[in-house]
């Protein structure tokens, strides 16, 4: 089956621009995550979709995030305007929540340069 | 929450077990450990879970004490491909429904040597 997919794999941009990062989940996974490393730090979970409902945005750093997933498949993570502290690799990932206890399956991430 | 502890790095040569030990105080009753692995410019890779006792798959070994205030990844005969970072985590089981969290430490750094 094909893994989880994220696009761009890179991104450059400048401070005050948008951007938009896209994951594919697994198919039929109903679990969709994102997750960011900041330069340094841990990885630090973002927020978790159930089909298209978010179930958990504890993680979100602030209202420049916005993150959808339209009619429960692909998701797409917004943001706007971008600051330098913004810069890392934000990973997706999914899981087919059969059991609680489902395995997470990551994407290789978007790396964000905000310069 | 559950934090987890664990080596910054270990160093290890080809053919070596390696036994990565994992402290995780405060975990809760239906809480459990999972470990993944993660290589250069690529996303966590899940490697093994459990709850108690011990778990083995293809790949590695979990073993977690009674009270499982810790557990220990077995990675037998370790080669140069295995160098990679370890996370252990905790999957949290949310009160609300059957969906986890995975809350992610430091992790070790292991190096395997020729």
């Amino acid at each position: 089956e094909a893994g989880v997919t994220q696009f761009p794999s890179h991104s450059v941009i400048e401070k005050g621009q948008t951007v938009t990062l896209r994951c594919d989940p697994i198919s039929g996974h109903d679990n969709l995550y994102w997750y960011r490393r900041v330069m340094g730090k841990e990885i630090k979970f973002l927020l978790h979709f159930v089909k298209e409902s978010k179930q958990d945005e504890s993680g979100m750093p602030n209202n420049r995030f916005l993150a959808e997933r339209t009619g429960g498949t692909y998701s797409t993570l917004k943001v706007q305007p971008a600051e330098l502290e913004d810069s890392g690799v934000y990973f997706c990932a999914s899981s087919s929540g059969v059991t609680y206890n489902s395995p997470l399956h990551f994407g290789n991430g978007t790396r964000l340069t905000v310069t | 929450l559950a934090k987890t502890t664990q080596p910054i790095s270990m160093d290890s040569y080809e053919g070596q077990e390696v036994n990565i030990t994992c402290s995780h105080n405060n975990i809760a009753t239906n809480d459990y450990i999972t470990w993944y692995q993660q290589f250069p410019s690529q996303g966590p890779r899940f490697i093994i879970q459990g709850y108690k006792t011990k778990v083995t798959n293809e790949v590695a070994s979990l073993f977690i004490p009674a009270d499982r205030k810790s557990s220990t990844l077995s990675l037998p005969r370790v080669s140069l491909s295995d160098t990679a970072v370890y996370y252990c985590l905790v999957g949290i089981r949310r009160v609300s429904g059957g969906y986890n969290k995975l809350i992610f430490g430091a992790g070790t750094r292991l190096a395997v040597h020729p």
